[in-house]
């Protein structure tokens, strides 16, 4: 079965362009994360999707956004790059929207890399 | 808020070494405690995980108790491969949250012949 699937791999832009990044979860997940990875740093959770509503948001400024369709993709849009943007962004996937409490694993994607320059 | 610190890296073994990369956590609540590893150019790989205090997780070799008392779910392992070679993250998500991960800042481990 395939995994978590995000697409493009690597990308450049330019500051003050627009990006949008995407995500296929893991078949019968119905559960979204979007996380930022900046260079020598842990993930930074963005954004969660369940059942196309949104669950959970970090700190993220308005400038990110996202979606989820009804096959339970998802997209990350971020407005405006800034040089601080770039970084490698993770999806994730789950089966619930509860993730770990109801004993489900969180899997993720290899990650977009993003670099604004 | 809840946070996760972890030592600071690069750890250098010789192959066969025996591993200790500590962790400690701040929560509210009872979190669920992860160890992930990323391999050089590839996303997160969960490695194992503990959801509840004196559990112990395992995988490959690895191992993590999750020490309530201590606040901390440190990660061992008795004999160290070259292919262990990667970054590892401590990670926590509360109970009853979305599938929200809080990380630490990963510590990198390198392991050579």
């Amino acid at each position: 079965d395939a995994g978590v699937t995000q697409s493009p791999t690597h990308l450049i832009k330019t500051r003050g362009q627009h990006v949008t990044l995407r995500c296929s979860p893991i078949s019968g997940h119905k559960s979204v994360s979007w996380y930022q990875q900046v260079l020598g740093q842990g993930p930074q959770f963005i954004f969660q999707y369940y059942e196309k509503e949104e669950r959970g948001r970090g700190n993220f400024p308005d400038r990110f956004s996202a979606r989820q369709f009804p096959n339970y993709s998802s997209e990350l849009n971020v407005n405006a790059l800034l040089l601080g943007d770039s970084a490698l962004y993770l999806c994730a996937s789950s089966s619930t929207g509860t993730g770990e409490f109801s004993g489900n694993t969180i899997y993720f994607g290899e990650g977009s890399w993003l670099t604004v320059v | 808020g809840n946070s996760v610190t972890q030592m600071e890296g690069p750890v250098t073994l010789s192959e066969e070494a025996f591993l200790t990369i500590n962790c400690t956590y701040t929560a509210t609540g009872y979190p669920s405690l992860f160890w992930y590893v990323q391999y050089p150019g590839e996303g997160l790989q969960l490695l194992l995980k503990a959801t509840k205090a004196d559990d112990k997780g395992s995988n490959k070799g690895f191992e993590a108790t999750y020490r309530k008392e201590t606040t901390s779910f440190h990660l061992e392992k008795g004999s160290v491969q070259v292919s262990d070679s990667a970054v590892y993250f401590c990670a926590l998500s509360e109970t009853g949250t979305a599938s929200k991960l809080t990380f630490g800042t990963g510590t990198r481990l390198q392991v050579t012949l």
